[in-house]
């Protein structure tokens, strides 16, 4: 079953426009981590927030977790058309195998 | 720096027959992930390794399906008797050990059974 919510479900803005996804989860974490897929594509790693941390910064992400509200938001700033692609957030269950734990994504399209 | 790679990257396959994916990781990783993704959902575990060793198993995993490191390398996804509702895109994960959180995916194989 899926851990985590994103929203929206889609996004559609205009090349230099900022680009704000959520993502909630259930359950305690070690740490939450997002990842972008493009269309048929396997899925890269963008950023890793770690459970002691709010705020985490890499070139033109940003990516901020509550832990007391199990919330984190990607802000991808100064958006340009390769940015068009789902994202999803991840998290890591306390007890297992660290296996991630996907939400169902946010389909992010960037217009020229 | 070579990646994870997969294959094949795309099957098609009729409903009832077996098939067989293989993912090679990066190399010294010696955890290996097995994801399944269908069409708008993001990717559910389905199995990792540590090394060789088969740690956990989801309940997704159904008896028909079968998955293998055998020397902590390679790993092999094996279904058998392909249903309708096994199409999916089938990813692989590695990551270099239980501290390092990050787990890099493959391009994936997508799997019709007609």
């Amino acid at each position: 079953s899926q851990q985590g919510e994103e929203d929206p479900q889609a996004l559609s803005i205009q090349e230099g426009e900022n680009a704000t996804m959520n993502c909630s989860y259930k359950t305690s974490i070690n740490n939450l981590q997002w990842y972008r897929q493009n269309s048929g594509r396997g899925l890269v790693h963008l950023i890793l927030i770690r459970s002691n941390e709010r705020e985490k910064h890499s070139g033109r992400l940003r990516v901020t977790l509550d832990t007391s509200k199990k919330s984190s938001s990607l802000l991808i700033t100064a958006s340009r058309a390769a940015d068009t692609a789902s994202y999803f957030c991840a998290t890591d269950v306390i007890q297992g195998a660290q296996k991630l734990v996907f939400g169902q994504g946010t389909r992010l399209t960037i217009n020229p | 720096d070579t990646g994870v790679s997969q294959n094949p990257r795309h099957k098609i396959t009729k409903r009832g027959q077996n098939v067989t994916f293989r993912c090679d990781p990066i190399s010294e990783h010696n955890r290996l992930y097995w994801y399944r993704q269908t069409l708008g959902q993001g990717p559910e575990f389905l199995t990792y390794f540590q090394n060789e060793a088969q740690l956990e198993k989801s309940r997704l995993l159904s008896d028909r399906f079968s998955a293998e490191r055998p020397k902590g390398s390679f790993s092999t996804l094996e279904i058998q008797r392909t249903e309708q509702g096994d199409s999916a895109m089938y990813l692989c994960a590695s990551s270099l050990s239980a501290l390092a959180e990050t787990q890099y995916f493959g391009p994936g194989t997508r799997l019709l059974v007609l």
